[in-house]
């Protein structure tokens, strides 16, 4: 067990509806990262908060959404999905900017039909 | 071009071989490295952290980097079928935002 806690584990869904995807840090992790995984694109970075504030985005669609709580649990919302959204989602916590490198939950494999 | 490139393999070795697993890079401006290890699909998990050049060694596996060449490589000493994942490399220039490789798959034969 990493400490990073993701739920649900598998998430079965239809084209046009929305779920969201939930992950707790490491305990005392202040920052959290959520990662797209397929299998052509490999690990795309999506977005870092950090305390609650937003620190970094990458290339996250925008029919997706995330934000982190003040116990500092996140959450992230995927919409409008499209069979292409299917993939791994991987969060990973660290303690401030990454240094010490990252710890990752054991992901959200959501599968859009 | 891409920030991280990565061969996919797949590597296959025998036991007890040493593995050598590569990237390179576009930026010169990275300068934190980090490899992860990944089984079927579950989360990666990390291996080595580096910032900035040389070498780091944590039992069988050492980390190293050549920032001359923009050129990160893993090695591990006497392979186990254990070892057999998929191997990512994450380079990063802020250590916020780090940018994975495709990862290299490999395989090693009892």
């Amino acid at each position: 067990d990493s400490g990073v806690t993701q739920t649900p584990k598998h998430l079965i869904t239809a084209t046009g509806q929305r779920v969201t995807l939930r992950c707790s840090p490491r305990s005392g992790d202040l920052s959290v990262y959520w990662y797209q995984q397929s299998l052509d694109q490999g690990l795309q970075f999506l977005i870092q908060y950090y305390n609650g504030e937003e620190r970094a985005k990458g290339n996250i669609l925008e029919r997706f959404s995330a934000q982190q709580f003040p116990d500092l649990h996140s959450e992230l919302n995927l919409s409008s999905l499209e069979l292409g959204d299917s993939a791994l989602y991987f969060c990973a916590s660290s303690t401030s900017r990454g240094a010490g490198g990252y710890t990752f939950g054991s992901g959200t494999r959501l599968t859009v039909v | 071009q891409k920030e991280v490139e990565q061969d996919p393999g797949p590597l296959s070795v025998p036991e007890g071989a040493i593995v050598s697993l590569n990237c390179t890079y576009s930026n010169s401006a990275f300068q934190y490295f980090m490899w992860y290890r990944q089984y079927s699909r579950k989360g990666p998990e990390l291996l080595m952290y580096t910032y900035s050049s040389g070498n780091k060694e944590d039992g069988r596996f050492t980390a190293q980097v050549d920032k001359s060449s923009k050129y990160i490589s893993l090695f591990i000493r006497d392979s186990q079928p254990s070892d057999s994942a998929t191997y990512l490399c994450a380079i990063s220039n802020t250590g916020n935002q780090f940018y994975f490789g495709t990862g290299t798959s490999l395989t090693v034969i009892p």
